[in-house]
């Protein structure tokens, strides 16, 4: 079935980096785009920006350019996601989601199990 | 402050109907097709409804959508107590160019 599934827990402290991995099985993974929502604690559901795999095009919210990389291996057909910088208010749980589409629109389907990243001194 | 805007909670009685609505503009709502997500507590969401109506295979036609101008809706029937959850729509927001969601709301099945 089609899976995505993410890295494990991390836990950094402020000012440094983290790379959550999103692993893709059971669809063509060049063929869709990618991308990644963050959740912190207690709130709503916050889109960070997606990743083409088919041609590395990627767009990034306003409020992670510069701060943000997303990037695709398509022979580990592995999706990532670079945060720098990181803050105490940068914890949550990230999520990597494949957008999927018809003739009409675009939705979000699967979704990965969501990684933990917390930020503390 | 989310883009759209949902109400914080509803709630209502098992077997009754609840109805969640998602306001935005015309640069969201108004020119794009709307999809909703349910997130079981302490899992990750998952689409309910796509293109404003329709539904994925396996969810049941107790969730339902629409859309009119500007605004949203999610409706579910026959409430029971496993749909307990928070509900998300979201939508492309062509002039932010940014995917946006609604602030998402709790619903309880009292």
């Amino acid at each position: 079935q089609v899976q995505l599934v993410q890295s494990g827990a991390e836990v950094k402290k402020p000012g440094a980096s983290v790379k959550v991995s999103c692993k893709a099985s059971g669809y063509s993974f060049s063929t869709y785009v990618l991308s990644w929502v963050r959740q912190a604690p207690g709130q709503g559901l916050e889109w960070m920006g997606w990743i083409s795999v088919y041609n590395d095009n990627t767009i990034y919210a306003q409020r992670f350019q510069g701060r943000v990389t997303m990037t695709t291996d398509t022979s580990t057909r592995t999706a990532y996601m670079e945060l720098r910088s990181l803050r105490s208010d940068d914890t949550a749980v990230y999520y990597c989601a494949r957008l999927y589409g018809d003739s009409e629109g675009d939705w979000f389907d699967p979704w990965g199990q969501g990684t933990l990243v917390t930020v503390s001194s | 402050q989310s883009v759209l805007t949902q109400p914080p909670s509803v709630s209502a009685a098992p077997g009754q109907k609840v109805t969640i609505s998602c306001s935005g503009s015309s640069s969201n709502i108004g020119n794009n097709y709307v999809s909703w997500y349910q997130q079981l507590p302490g899992t990750a969401p998952k689409v309910l409804i796509y293109d404003n109506n329709k539904r994925p295979s396996g969810i049941p036609d107790r969730f339902s959508g629409s859309k009119s101008g500007t605004s949203a809706t999610l409706d579910i029937t026959g409430l029971q107590t496993g749909d307990e959850a928070d509900y998300y729509c979201g939508t492309w927001d062509s002039s932010l160019s940014a995917w946006v969601f609604g602030g998402g709301t709790k619903l309880t099945v009292l």
